[in-house]
């Protein structure tokens, strides 16, 4: 069963403006939430991560925002870059339970 | 630093036939993870290491998969009898240890079983 579900599987953004990723996760037992981004050939890496004591947590150009009561989190790129063209994966974990469980992805375009 | 290494890259073998895939974790990282991603979808857990045990190998799909980390650092996953579903990129990734969240993954090892 997926509790990790990222519904849009991509997302278009014209270059200076904001992309806006969401996900949903249904075990309410999850409390530590990442996003990891992904370029072909590699594997994923850290981007953000948030605590589910917070409700928003910012670094640069990106911030990921929590709703708790909905479960769902969102992570916002401003300005999008040509360069942030990847996949992003949501992943979240239970506490003291290391392993993530992970969404399926979106894949981010870029637009010049 | 280096980051995490997985060897090898790519690997084709036959059903039925046997495989090992090895993982160098990040130096000094305790902690290491083994996920497979299949096309379309996200990682998936499949074991954990803490040390040189394994504290979680709940997502291990069967026993034809097996992995080991005897002296702490490096590890294999090791696959008998493979299948085609077996088929997948397997990522391993390391973290500084119990109470980080925050994994480093590797390239991965693209397993193809004919």
């Amino acid at each position: 069963d997926q509790q990790v579900k990222q519904n849009s599987p991509s997302l278009s953004v014209q270059e200076g403006r904001i992309s806006i990723l969401n996900c949903d996760y249904t075990n309410s037992m999850f409390d530590y939430f990442l996003w990891y981004k992904k370029y072909p050939a590699e594997g994923p890496t850290f981007l953000i991560s948030i605590s589910s004591i917070k409700d928003k947590n910012e670094d640069g150009r990106f911030t990921v925002f929590l709703n708790k009561s909905a479960k769902h989190l969102s992570l916002h790129i401003v300005p999008s870059q040509p360069g942030d063209s990847a996949v992003y994966f949501c992943a979240a974990s239970r506490p003291n339970d290391y392993k993530l469980s992970f969404g399926a992805g979106t894949t981010v375009t870029v637009r010049a | 630093g280096a980051g995490v290494s997985q060897t090898p890259s790519n690997k084709v073998t036959e059903k039925g036939k046997y495989v090992e895939l090895r993982c160098d974790p990040i130096s000094g990282h305790t902690a290491l993870y083994w996920y497979r991603q299949s096309l379309g979808q996200g990682p998936e857990f499949l074991i954990y290491f803490q040390g040189t045990g394994a504290a979680d190998d709940s997502g291990l799909p069967n026993d034809r998969f097996f992995a080991v980390r005897p002296e702490g650092s490096v590890s294999t996953l090791k696959i008998q009898r493979t299948e085609r579903g077996d088929s997948a990129v397997y990522l391993c990734a390391s973290s500084l240890g119990s109470g980080s969240y925050e994994q480093y993954f590797g390239p991965g090892t693209r397993l193809t079983v004919t």
